[in-house]
């Protein structure tokens, strides 16, 4: 596709719910990033795949974050048991799989944990 | 822990004037980049420095990169009101290459 493409945009849910967020990142790039990023905070780093594995997951908050990619293309990031403190903007981000080539990012999917 | 750290946290200025952000990191990197964010939703990167690089520059924008302080510096020249944003700093590590890791972000805002 043209960019990176996040879905939904925005997600409301009940505290106790699980939630699937998506990632279609740019045709060709192996690199996948997740970040969450709290109101007027920084970006927080979550997990990256390169290809279909993911040898980074250390910013993954809790044992109710997961994430999968499948193909080399699309991710999916799975909060269970969804809480008030995930709340959130979750961006992902994508890039070719060289060493200091930009990411390019998606508009993001703002999580409201009610 | 969050590797790069930007300063100042938020800045105002006035239309026309010049901008400085600076980012400090704690790590060995491979490069460094600066990217802008509008409205709290996707980033947009504007110009990567490399660790054997000291200096760049695109358009109105100047990046210098002290790898000996492990600092950077991101300049805007004659700044305007479209360039009001939050701008982050980012480190591509030299080992897990391909991460990037981010600091907290300078909200920078141009007064008409």
């Amino acid at each position: 596709g043209a960019g990176v493409s996040q879905s939904p945009s925005n997600k409301v849910t009940e505290k106790g719910k699980d939630v699937e967020l998506r990632c279609d990142p740019i045709s060709g790039h192996t690199a996948l990033y997740w970040y969450r990023q709290s109101l007027g905070q920084g970006l927080e780093f979550l997990i990256y795949f390169q290809g279909n594995s993911a040898p980074d997951k250390s910013g993954l908050p809790s044992d109710r974050f997961s994430a999968e990619r499948t193909g080399g293309s699309v991710s999916t990031l799975t909060i269970q048991r969804t809480q008030q403190e995930d709340s959130a903007v979750y961006l992902c981000a994508s890039s070719i799989t060289r060493q200091g080539i930009e990411a390019f990012f998606g508009q993001g999917t703002r999580l409201t944990v009610v | 822990s969050q590797q790069g750290e930007e300063d100042p946290q938020a800045l105002s200025i006035q239309e026309g004037e010049n901008a400085t952000m600076n980012c400090s990191y704690k790590t060995s990197i491979n490069n460094l980049q600066w990217y802008r964010q509008n409205s709290g939703r996707g980033l947009v990167h504007l110009i990567l420095i490399r660790s054997n690089e000291r200096e760049k520059h695109s358009g109105r924008l100047r990046v210098t990169l002290d790898t000996s302080k492990k600092s950077s510096s991101l300049l805007i020249t004659a700044s305007r009101a479209a360039d009001t944003a939050s701008y982050f700093c980012a480190t591509g590590l030299i080992q897990g290459a391909q991460k990037l890791v981010f600091g907290q972000g300078t909200r920078l805002t141009i007064n008409p």
